[in-house]
C-alpha cells in the first residue's frame, strides 16, 4: 500500500537549524516533493529529489534514500516566516498513475 | 510565480444547493488537479485532468464532478451540497514535464455547508 508518515509538530528557535523527516512506503516511486504551506494558505513548490542524496537550494536542502524510503527536509538560519507546515509528497506510478500522494504535513513553530 | 486562480475564496451555502467552484490558469498547463483538505490533514486528490476533455477520478471518492472544455478551466461542481462537503479545496496545474513534474496550486475555497 502507500503511507507516508511525518511528524505533527516541531518546535525551533529562530536562526537555528530543524530536520523534518519523512518516511514512505510506495509501490512505484518515482519522486520525492517538499512542499510549504503556510495557514489557509495554498501550498508552495519548496524542493525535489528522485536520486539519493543531498539537494541544497539556499537556506533548504532535502535529502533522498530510495532504499530506506527516507527523505528529511532541512532549514537553516531558522526565520520567523519558516512557520507553516511542510507537507512530504511522494509520486507514486504503482497505485496513483504517477499522481502525488501527500503526507498530513509537519507544522513547524519557530520562536524568537 | 505562478498564475492560478480560484474562486469564490469563502463560500457558506445550505444543503441541497448546487454549486461550483472555479479554477483558471494561465500558464498553459495540461495537467491540473483538484484537492481537498481538512484541518491538519493531508491533501487527498479527488479529480484530475490530463487536458482538454480528459477527466478522471482520484484517490478520494468524491460526489463532485468536474469538466475540461477549455485548457486554462477546471470547474468542480457538486450537485447536492451536504455538511460532510464542508472542507477546503484545493486546484492545482502542471506541466507535463517528465519526472520533475510540478504543481503549482491556486489559494484555494473554504466551503462550509450548513
Amino acid at each position: 500500500g502507500q503511507n507516508i508518515d511525518q511528524p505533527t509538530e516541531m518546535t525551533a528557535t529562530e536562526g537555528a537549524i530543524v530536520q523534518i523527516n519523512c518516511t514512505y512506503q510506495t509501490s512505484g516511486f518515482n519522486g520525492l516533493f517538499w512542499y510549504q504551506q503556510h495557514a489557509g494558505e495554498a501550498p508552495t513548490f519548496l524542493s525535489y529529489n528522485v536520486l539519493d542524496g543531498l539537494e541544497e537550494k539556499g537556506r533548504f536542502s532535502s535529502f533522498l534514500s530510495r532504499s530506506k524510503g527516507y527523505s528529511y527536509l532541512l532549514l537553516k538560519e531558522l526565520q520567523m516566516k519558516d512557520s507553516a507546515s511542510y507537507l512530504c509528497a511522494v509520486r507514486d506510478w504503482g497505485g496513483s498513475q504517477g499522481n502525488l500522494i501527500f503526507g498530513k504535513g509537519t507544522k513547524l513553530s519557530v520562536k524568537p | 510565480e505562478a498564475d492560478i486562480y480560484q474562486t469564490p475564496r469563502y463560500l457558506v451555502i445550505g444543503t441541497g444547493k448546487k454549486i461550483t467552484l472555479e479554477c483558471s490558469q494561465t500558464m498553459g498547463h495540461d495537467k491540473m488537479y483538484w484537492y481537498q483538505q481538512d484541518p491538519g490533514m493531508e491533501l487527498h486528490l479527488i479529480h484530475y485532468s490530463y487536458g482538454v476533455n480528459s477527466t478522471e477520478k482520484g484517490d478520494l471518492s468524491s460526489e463532485s464532478t468536474v469538466s475540461r472544455i477549455r485548457t486554462e478551466h477546471f470547474p468542480l461542481t457538486l450537485e447536492s451540497a451536504r455538511p460532510s462537503h464542508t472542507s477546503q479545496y484545493l486546484c492545482a496545474s502542471s506541466v507535463l514535464a517528465g519526472v520533475k513534474e510540478t504543481q503549482y496550486f491556486g489559494p484555494g475555497t473554504r466551503l462550509l455547508v450548513l
